[in-house]
């Protein structure tokens, strides 16, 4: 499974957009990439998933390189709703899609 | 829409008893679902993986009588903790796999926060 690194924090102000980027060096060929949001006492909520160049949905982008050694969530104009940990996470069908979940990325929107 | 279910949301035992947790998924089937456990300030940890009709399959470290894993249908899962003890109380949080033409995505449940007197 390979392992996913992401800033242990960030602060951001109302309105602006946040990028969080995501490093996982040792992907493999068959692994994708999905983001998760999560508040305190819930389970985290599914935001995008992406397995190379860039997705976009409702709620976020991501952006994938080619060579796939990273990510980035991209959240326009956060709110203070959004403060939450966001994880990155790296699995694959060959593992039963595990999914292993790292520290994680603790967002702190201001007003 | 993908959602997952689960009940209760919150318990509360004496040390010795036994706690049964359901994960549901409503809106989809699902061969695969995976139970975690998540401790204050910590991220999610891998306890088991749970497969329709099979054993299921647990991480190193998790004993497998002691947590006890059923998913006798593809909507439903259930972890039994059994002799819980104060140091079993944590937040399970389950997740069930939708796959759909290659893409598989794991959807969770809003957790069970189990405390043992």
């Amino acid at each position: 499974l390979a392992k996913t690194t992401q800033p242990i924090s960030m602060d951001s102000y109302e309105g602006q957009e946040v990028n969080i980027t995501c490093s996982h060096n040792n992907i493999a060929t068959n692994d994708y990439i999905t983001w998760y949001q999560q508040f305190p006492s819930q389970g985290p909520r599914f935001i995008i998933q992406g397995y190379k160049t860039k997705v976009t949905n409702e709620v976020a982008s991501l952006f994938i390189p080619a060579d796939r050694k990273s990510s980035t969530l991209s959240l326009p104009r956060v709110s203070l709703s959004d403060t939450a940990v966001y994880y990155c996470l790296v699995g694959d069908i060959g593992s039963g899609n595990k999914l292993v979940f790292g520290a994680g990325t603790i967002l702190r929107v201001k007003s | 829409g993908a959602v997952v279910s689960q009940h209760p949301s919150r318990v509360i035992c004496k040390s010795g008893t036994s706690v049964k947790i359901e994960c549901r998924s409503l809106d989809f089937q699902a061969t695969t679902m995976f139970w975690y456990r998540q401790f204050p300030k910590q991220s999610l940890m891998l306890m088991a993986t749970s497969n329709e009709g099979s054993k299921a399959t647990y991480e190193q470290g998790v004993e497998k009588d002691k947590f006890l894993i059923n998913h006798a249908s593809l909507t439903l899962s259930t972890l039994t903790v059994t002799s819980a003890h104060p140091e079993d109380s944590s937040f399970y949080i389950c997740s069930a796999l939708k796959t759909s033409g290659g893409d598989d995505t794991q959807y969770f449940g809003p957790g069970t926060r189990l405390t043992v007197l």
